[in-house]
């Protein structure tokens, strides 16, 4: 079966600190693979997505980046934190054959103080 | 663009009564649509989803959806909910050319009182 995984689940940082967030997919190949990030009353904001590796598709201009260096990793990173990365980071995963649904990670609560 | 709207952003409701999330989405193209759940500090599962065919959609835990094409809506209800229901839930909209892209509406936090 398939597993989705994200690392770490907590992370305090301070302003203008490096982030680098993971997530990788067991169980399933050439997955498309997402970026969200949940702020506070704001529901789920699609942040990246890719289709396969090294193909990165940006959803909003922003202080971060992704990367996809290999066909089941996903990684959000940035190189200097603002007050306003904080959040709730979902990592997902959509297969082929999946009818639709997208598969979420556990998430990363991130605070950048 | 696809967009969804979530009427009311929380819902407080007694334990056993019936509860209906409200959800409308806008979008030129057909679409898929879901309902996911998310309990505090953990990530999302999905719920139900439409797809094709009946409008009326069940999923897990007795809740169900219905698909109204000519009011764009697709809202949730339980006949009876339970204190375990209290979460955030999550209507959301792709479309039918791969999924690559899944909308979420801000959400509805569901609070369920004894």
């Amino acid at each position: 079966s398939q597993t989705i995984h994200q690392w770490p689940a907590t992370l305090v940082q301070p302003v203008g600190s490096p982030l680098s967030l993971e997530c990788t997919v067991e169980g399933t190949s050439n997955p498309n693979l997402y970026w969200y990030r949940q702020a506070a009353g704001r529901g789920l904001q699609l942040l990246f997505y890719s289709v396969g590796i090294g193909q990165i598709s940006s959803e909003v201009p922003q202080n971060l980046s992704a990367s996809r260096p290999q066909d089941r990793q996903f990684i959000l990173s940035s190189k200097k934190l603002l007050l306003s990365d904080s959040g709730f980071y979902l990592c997902a995963w959509w297969g082929q054959g999946n009818t639709g649904e997208l598969f979420f990670g556990e998430g990363s609560r991130l605070t950048v103080l | 663009a696809q967009s969804v709207t979530q009427l009311d952003s929380q819902v407080p409701v007694f334990e056993e009564a019936p509860v209906e999330l409200r959800c409308n989405y806008s979008s030129s193209v057909s679409v898929y649509l879901f309902w996911y759940v998310q309990y505090p500090n953990q990530g999302l599962q999905l719920l139900l989803k439409y797809l094709s065919g009946s409008t009326l959609v069940k999923g897990i835990n007795g809740f169900e959806a219905e698909f109204n094409k000519s009011q764009t809506s697709f809202h949730l209800r339980k006949p009876s909910v339970h204190i375990s229901d209290t979460a955030e839930y999550f209507c959301a909209v792709s479309d039918k050319d791969g999924g690559f892209k899944t909308i979420f509406g801000a959400g509805t936090r569901l609070f369920v009182k004894a």
